[in-house]
């Protein structure tokens, strides 16, 4: 069985950084691409960020290239979120998400889900 | 970027009723779409993939169609357990899209 759980949500003020994790289990972490996504309060569903299965390829979102990093430890099975230069509007729960399909090179065919992490940026 | 422009953003149906929820891409995605239910305060979970398949554990009352530009997603018979929020999404390119979402209750 997937899963997947996220940690390091928190209240954090604009300007500062904040690091996700997500520990993952049931299946072999390092043949999987992984994602996160997120959700504002009230809002639908965006894309941030994927990291290929052996972490060799990284692809962002506009609204977040250059201040977020995504990484991953295969010896772990932990996937990382570094947020730098939080703003109000990154205020949402974070999900980290498996794809379905492993050693796959199309994104996103499907995604698993873990249960979030809620991240609110605010003084 | 792919936008995907999702209707209606609600709906109310009686149990029992057919339900659909339509997807339209704004370029050829192929059937390069998977919808998605979220119930309250959960995560989402994967229906469908590729447009049309389901996901293992989907109940058959599930559907979808479509292909290029426009999709379509069917509850055949709607059940009380459905009530929730339903998401396509394109992975044809980066970034991933979603469309807004349709907001499913019961009369």
């Amino acid at each position: 069985q997937v899963h997947l759980v996220e940690s390091g949500g928190g209240v954090v003020q604009p300007g500062r950084s904040l690091r996700l994790s997500c520990a993952a289990s049931g299946f072999t972490f390092s043949h999987y691409a992984v994602h996160w996504v997120r959700q504002a309060p009230g809002r639908g569903l965006e894309w941030v960020a994927v990291i290929s299965y052996d972490g060799s390829h990284k692809y962002y979102a506009d609204s977040v290239k250059g201040r977020f990093t995504i990484s991953r430890d295969n010896s772990k099975n932990t996937l990382d979120l570094q947020m730098n230069s939080l703003r109000a509007e990154d205020t949402a729960v974070y999900y980290c998400a498996r794809d379905r399909i492993h050693h796959s090179g199309t994104y996103g065919w499907g995604l698993n889900w873990g249960q979030g992490t809620l991240v609110t940026v605010s003084s | 970027d792919i936008q995907m422009a999702q209707s209606p953003s609600s709906l109310s149906a009686s149990a029992r009723d057919r339900v659909t929820i339509t997807c339209q891409a704004s370029q050829d995605i192929s059937d390069h779409l998977n919808w998605y239910q979220q119930k309250q305060g959960k995560a989402p979970k994967l229906l469908i993939y590729d447009a049309s398949n389901l996901d293992t554990g989907v109940p058959s009352r599930f559907s979808g169609s479509g292909s290029g530009t426009d999709f379509t997603f069917t509850i055949t018979s709607l059940q009380p357990e459905d009530i929730a929020t339903y998401y396509c999404q394109q992975f044809d390119d980066l970034p991933l899209t979603f469309g807004g979402g349709t907001k499913v209750e019961i009369k």
